[in-house]
């Protein structure tokens, strides 16, 4: 198995809901990771998890809460939130610990649109 | 053809032609780059990478070169082909720091 898999594909959500963005790897990689990507612009980083830790959190607002059950597993817990953050939310991975440069693989994406 | 990646969201260019996307960057403490390439709807797919040590690098019909004196990063992909239709991305990276940087991509047009 050599890709990062995300679920849902699209996910649509009122401002009042709490939902969840999965994120699946089984290529043992050990760094995991985060983007917002709005329309026509590059993906921003959000959130490092090395070592299943936290290791970043780019200022991000509290109504999105990461989680790392395990070292193949990355979840993104939404709520609470704003018409504004409709976006591609990736998920990434990295063979070896975050802190050290290789390349990072990214999944399909999930499409959110909050209204 | 040839682009600016910042500058230059644009680049169209002829089926079978070479193209050339060009990428400036700031951190001249990067040392790790990577292109991208995303199609509509898709998540960025990795197609090169480079570390600072080398200033070219060849792949199957593309090639990254390295320019660390002006902080600048090109990939240039040749006999271009309609599947290459698609938003690029140079990312970087150091040693040290998490996460990748993106530039601001280049939209490449296969005009048949």
């Amino acid at each position: 198995d050599t890709e990062v898999t995300q679920t849902p594909k699209h996910l649509v959500m009122g401002m009042t809901n709490k939902k969840s963005l999965k994120c699946e790897q089984h290529m043992g990689h050990r760094a995991m990771y985060w983007y917002k990507q709005k329309a026509k612009k590059p993906p921003e980083l959000m959130f490092v998890y090395s070592y299943e830790k936290l290791s970043i959190n780019e200022s991000v607002p509290s109504r999105f809460s990461p989680e790392c059950p395990n070292s193949s597993l990355l979840n993104l817990h939404l709520h609470a939130l704003q018409p504004e953050d409709s976006a591609l939310y990736l998920c990434a991975s990295t063979p070896i610990g975050a802190g050290l440069t290789d390349t990072q693989y990214f999944g399909p994406g999930t499409r959110l649109t909050v209204l | 053809g040839e682009s600016v990646g910042l500058h230059l969201p644009t680049l169209s260019v002829q089926e079978g032609d070479n193209s050339i996307i060009n990428c400036a960057y700031s951190n001249s403490a990067s040392d790790y780059f990577i292109w991208y390439k995303q199609e509509s709807g898709k998540g960025p797919q990795f197609i090169i990478d480079i570390r600072s040590n080398m200033d070219k690098r060849q792949g199957q019909r593309v090639t990254v070169l390295l320019n660390k004196t002006v902080k600048h990063l090109s990939l240039q992909i040749a006999a271009t082909q309609p599947g290459d239709s698609a938003v690029y991305f140079c990312a970087e990276a150091n040693v040290g720091a998490d996460g990748l940087t993106f530039g601001k991509g280049t939209h490449l047009i296969i005009q048949p």
